[in-house]
């Protein structure tokens, strides 16, 4: 069936880098804009960044712009977050997710992954 | 950016009773590309209607989503236990950035 499972969230200072990736089966993933979405505790949902489906155009919220690149590996199945000089206000649940079904709304989500910045 | 503000910020009822949840646009959002999401404590978010009044694969037809331009709606009309939870409105426009709404809570009253 079709799944997204991201992984590589974890603890980290303030200033310091971390990769999260969301791997995806059971659809054609090189066909599917990929998103990123997080949400932190106890807040609501916030929209981060996408890419197309080469890879071509990516997007971001402001407050990441710079700091944050989001990648693809069409080859692997696998969306990338690379996250570098991180803030305690990044802290969240990192969600991958795609408008799977024609709906232009978001379908499919992963399970998320945490990402806590503290010294 | 089109920011979708959502109220009220918790609707307090009873199961069996009617839910209405409003989310409103600063500007003019296409039908198309307005959804809605259903959030339990640890889960991912679920998508329940998409282009503003369809439901989504699986969704009870006690669920329906109705408005345009500025102001949508999301209506429950018989409350399940399993109906309790965070509700979000999102938009995706003809440009980035998507946003979503802060949210409304649903609880037992």
């Amino acid at each position: 069936q079709v799944q997204l499972v991201e992984s590589g969230g974890g603890v980290v200072q303030p200033g310091g880098s971390l990769r999260l990736s969301c791997a995806a089966s059971g659809f054609t993933f090189s066909n599917y804009v990929m998103h990123w979405v997080r949400q932190a505790p106890g807040k609501g949902l916030e929209w981060v960044t996408f890419i197309r489906y080469d890879g071509s155009n990516k997007y971001y919220t402001d407050s990441v712009k710079g700091r944050f690149t989001i990648s693809r590996d069409n080859s692997k199945n696998t969306l990338y977050l690379q996250m570098n000089s991180l803030r305690a206000e990044d802290t969240a649940v990192y969600y991958c997710a795609i408008f799977h079904g024609g709906s232009l709304a978001f379908d499919i989500w992963g399970q998320g992954t945490m990402v806590t910045v503290s010294s | 950016e089109i920011v979708l503000t959502q109220s009220p910020g918790t609707l307090s009822l009873s199961p069996g009773e009617r839910g209405t949840l409003s989310c409103r646009a600063s500007q003019s959002v296409s039908s198309s590309y307005l959804a809605w999401y259903q959030q339990k404590p640890g889960q991912a978010p679920r998508l329940l209607i998409y282009g503003a009044s369809s439901r989504a694969t699986g969704i009870p037809d006690r669920f329906s989503g109705s408005g345009s331009g500025t102001d949508f709606t999301l209506t429950i009309s018989r409350l399940e236990p399993e109906d309790f939870a965070v509700y979000y409105c999102q938009q995706y426009g003809s440009s980035p950035p998507l946003t979503f709404g802060g949210g409304t809570k649903v609880e037992i009253k």
